[in-house]
């Protein structure tokens, strides 16, 4: 069975530091993504990694992939208070969309 | 429809009672999936459809869950004699599988309040 496990589950931190969120997965899969969810809202798309050694960045926000250690990191650089939310890894394996079970992040000023 | 859209979008109603939450995937979508998510948890998973293939049914909590997803497209997750461990956000999502990554769009939410 597929099972995705991240961390940290909570995760405060002050304005303009960095830190990294890790999600590992049980089984083989080379798609991965990240999710981030706002309270009270759904869950919105943030990366798509679909190969071993895949990098993808959007502002500061980047996300990483090893398939070979079944690991991804999504790592914040410089954070702001407009980061705060939950974010979500899930690892597709044959179509079978698993999730981990979120990170919360807040920052603070 | 642009986006994934689920109705209703909040239900209030007794213990014991049937409820019905409706999925309305992006049109052209094969795959749909259904999750339940608790106050302040992650998301489980419950059902997954992929064209006309049978669902993975493997998520369902007991056997007064269940869903059907009739013509390919529109999804229907019935919960029989609702108790109030049921109460929860049921999310629906989407997914084109097979040409593009496979990325999930979600809809809003069924938010399930069982008294």
């Amino acid at each position: 069975e597929l099972k995705v496990e991240q961390n940290p589950l909570f995760l405060s931190m002050q304005e303009g530091k960095n830190y990294t969120i890790y999600c590992n997965y049980s089984t083989t899969s080379d798609r991965l993504y990240w999710y981030r969810q706002d309270p009270g809202k759904s869950l919105e798309s943030l990366f798509v990694l679909l190969s071993n050694g895949a990098v993808k960045q959007e502002g500061r926000l980047m996300a990483s992939l090893d398939t070979k250690a079944r690991l991804s990191t999504l790592h914040i650089t410089a954070a702001v208070h407009d980061l705060s939310a939950t974010y979500f890894c899930a690892v597709d394996k044959n179509n079978d969309m698993r999730f981990g079970a979120g990170t919360r992040l807040t920052v603070k000023p | 429809g642009a986006g994934v859209s689920q109705s209703p979008s909040n239900k209030v109603t007794e213990k014991g009672k049937d409820v019905e939450l409706r999925c309305d995937p992006i049109s052209g979508h094969t795959a749909l999936y259904w999750y339940r998510q608790s106050l302040g948890q992650g998301l489980e998973f419950l059902i997954y459809f992929q064209g006309n293939s049978a669902p993975d049914k493997s998520g369902l909590p007991s056997d007064r869950f269940s869903a059907e997803r009739t013509g390919g497209s529109v999804s229907t997750l019935t919960i029989q004699r609702t108790q109030q461990e049921d109460s929860a956000v049921y999310l629906c999502a989407s997914s084109l599988n097979g040409y593009r990554t496979g990325e999930l769009f979600f809809g809003e939410g069924s938010r399930l309040t069982v008294l």
